[in-house]
């Protein structure tokens, strides 16, 4: 399967604890999204990227959230010192920005738990 | 601000009725509309976007711009459209990277 794929797809964590999530984007698309989604809500967007360079983050992505993209591949999303309401699904996504449009491809999601 | 409003969190159909999901939307610009869908343990994708003009399934969606709306109709409901659909809403052009969602409609189609 040549789609977004995501690590760890559950992870259970302690209040306080860091965690991080990793995705790996359709290997040809330059452009990679960060998405959280809550119980009764559609996807909310976090963060993106072009390349290597974070171009714009929401309002939702408070200092505890820190995500990279190191040399345009793979990302990382950090949560540091959690908090029960970060539990959520982080879907991470790519797309490839062309003359015949942006067509966004999702992961599968990871899901947090904070206990 | 964008924003994507979808007034019906279930439908239920039976099958081999007509349905039709309902999306509005509020944009200050040339939005493009989109539907994803999510079957059951499954990734979301895309079903269709309004530029494209396709129909996928059997889906259709048509852009009002009167109307602000981007409903999906389909004329015969299938067991398997059973899904959760959300609608979606991005800019144009060099503002075209960020989709905003509504919270989704629960399709659930009964033999």
């Amino acid at each position: 399967d040549t789609g977004v794929s995501q690590d760890p797809r559950h992870k259970i964590t302690k209040r306080g604890q860091n965690v991080t999530f990793r995705c790996d984007p359709i290997s040809e698309h330059n452009r990679l999204y960060w998405y959280r989604q809550t119980l009764g809500q559609g996807p909310e967007f976090l963060t993106y990227f072009q390349n290597e360079a974070q171009l714009e983050k929401s309002r939702l992505l408070s200092d505890r959230f820190s995500a990279e993209r190191p040399k345009g591949s793979f990302s990382t999303l950090e949560i540091q010192r959690t908090e029960q309401g970060d539990s959520a699904m982080y879907l991470c996504a790519s797309s490839w920005q062309g003359a015949s449009g942006n067509t966004i491809y999702f992961g599968e999601g990871s899901w947090l738990t904070v206990v | 601000a964008q924003r994507v409003t979808q007034p019906e969190k279930l439908l239920s159909v039976f099958k081999g009725a007509p349905v039709e999901l309902k999306c509005n939307y509020s944009y200050s610009g040339s939005p493009e509309l989109f539907w994803y869908v999510q079957y059951s343990r499954q990734r979301l994708q895309l079903l269709l976007r309004h530029i494209s003009r396709e129909s996928i399934k059997g889906f259709t969606a048509d852009l009002n711009k009167g109307e602000t709306s981007f409903h999906l109709k389909k004329p015969f409901a299938q067991e398997e459209d059973s899904a959760m659909y959300y609608c979606a809403l991005s800019g144009s052009g060099g503002s075209n990277y960020k989709l905003t969602f509504g919270k989704g409609t629960l399709l659930t189609v009964n033999p």
